[in-house]
């Protein structure tokens, strides 16, 4: 069965630079998450679309910004990068129509701020 | 907003033996209780969910129970194996703007260990 893809898998920028990252979530999955997950630590709501609108914030900087596109795809972009965003960055794919809230997550995006 | 707090933090068990984890939430308006298991440098892989109306769901040898007066929800695992050593996380969402709006608050995961 399809999975999520994220890419890339790694990236590696420096302070101050911009990144983009990208998710493209199972078929016919109508909502995307976004959670930050720092080393030793549990994952963090970041941003959620549903049916490419935005539906929900959690704890993401305004350096940051998202959006989900008309193929269901999303993209979360990062600026003024900071030593503190190093961490795996997950997009989780759910059919919330028809099984509310069972989120798959992709592989993940490790990203390395220098 | 919601606070999910999960014991023990660590948990190491002889293979075969019973892993019990436990959490706790924090708003009475929560209604899906979602358990990952994620290995180092994995993805969370979602192994067993349960929704306020149920108080109990099985599969194989993992089975999850929730009591929702008490706000507190369990992971049961039975004969532990080896591969099934990894971090567990717990999760709650309320769900309650409709889709889009069941972002997971996790518990701070524990570690198991099953020895063989």
């Amino acid at each position: 069965a399809a999975g999520v893809i994220q890419s890339p898998r790694h990236l590696i920028k420096e302070k101050r630079e911009t990144a983009t990252l990208k998710c493209y979530p199972i078929p016919r999955h109508d909502t995307v998450y976004w959670y930050q997950q720092g080393p030793g630590q549990d994952p963090q709501f970041l941003i959620s679309f549903y049916e490419k609108m935005q539906s929900d914030k959690g704890s993401i900087p305004d350096r940051f910004s998202a959006q989900q596109f008309s193929d269901y795809h999303s993209e979360l972009n990062m600026s003024s990068l900071e030593l503190g965003d190093s961490a795996l960055y997950f997009c989780a794919s759910s059919s919330d129509r028809d099984s509310a809230g069972e989120q798959y997550f992709g592989p993940g995006t490790r990203l390395t701020v220098t | 907003g919601e606070n999910v707090e999960q014991h023990p933090s660590t948990l190491s068990v002889q293979e075969g033996d019973s892993a019990v984890i436990k959490c706790t939430y924090s708003d009475s308006a929560s209604n899906y209780f979602p358990w990952y298991k994620q290995e180092l440098g994995k993805r969370p892989q979602l192994i067993i969910d349960i929704r306020s109306n149920v108080g109990e769901k099985k599969d194989q040898r993992i089975a999850v129970t929730l009591n929702k007066t008490a706000k507190h929800f369990s992971l049961h695992i039975t004969e532990t194996q080896p591969e099934d050593s990894a971090v567990y996380f717990c999760a709650a969402s309320t769900g309650d703007s409709g889709a889009g709006s069941y972002q997971l608050t996790f518990g701070k995961g524990t570690k198991l260990s099953v020895i063989p």
